[in-house]
């Protein structure tokens, strides 16, 4: 079945700088690849999501990439604020399954 | 729109109890999820409803049992809870048609003593 790995399990980072969290997927079946954020207490929420027939996507402050071919994909925020301190989870899913299976997760903490 | 809502919210249960965990969502969703957060950790899939009159295993079926009771509700039954089922528990729901986004709910902090 699918596996999706996640790197690292704590980033910290100062404020203003860059993140990139990456996750790689075993199934190359595999063509959905959100990521969500969850804050301490909070459920989970979707941030950004990318497809396989996409290399890149992009948000204001964040984006996506995905490499097919190496099956692997990454977040990349960029001037990171205080409020992006959280959790964050990548998951990967085929259209014929409606599972997701997802990372163990980053914790991604911001440095005054 | 409420979105995904459960209840409880919080519950302690004495080792052997049982209880539902009851989830509803109000956005016409065909799929609906069940699953439990231990602390630091990630997501684990209990059991899914693909569709209204579905239901499958997921990752870490064993202790539960669930009802889609309808398009609307689904509900996650532990019929002798242990301490190794104290977790958080979060109902999802998806459209799965186009628009696979999962949207969660509040979740339900459970304790077995």
């Amino acid at each position: 079945g699918e596996n999706v790995e996640q790197h690292p399990s704590t980033l910290s980072v100062q404020e203003g700088d860059s993140a990139v969290i990456k996750c790689t997927y075993s199934d190359s079946a595999s063509n959905y690849f959100p990521w969500y954020k969850q804050e301490l207490g909070k459920r989970p929420q979707l941030i950004i999501d990318i497809r396989s027939n996409v290399g890149e996507k992009k948000d204001q402050r964040i984006a996506v990439t995905l490499n097919k071919t190496a099956k692997h994909f990454s977040l990349h925020i960029t001037e990171t604020q205080p409020e992006d301190s959280a959790v964050y989870f990548c998951a990967a899913s085929k259209a014929s399954n409606y599972q997701l299976i997802w990372g163990a997760g980053t914790k991604l903490i911001i440095k005054p | 729109n409420a979105g995904v809502t459960q209840t409880p919210k919080f519950q302690v249960l004495k080792t052997g109890q049982s209880m539902t965990l009851q989830c509803a969502q109000d956005m016409n969703h065909n799929s609906m999820y069940w699953y439990r957060q231990d602390p630091g950790m990630g997501l684990r899939l209990i059991y899914y409803s693909a569709s209204e009159g579905t239901t499958d295993k997921g990752e870490v079926p064993n202790g539960y049992n669930v009802s889609r009771l309808n398009k609307r509700e689904f509900s996650l039954r532990l019929e002798s809870a242990a301490p190794s089922q104290t977790s958080v528990y979060f109902c999802a729901s998806s459209a799965a048609t186009d628009n696979y986004e999962q949207y969660f709910g509040p979740g339900t902090r459970l304790t077995v003593t």
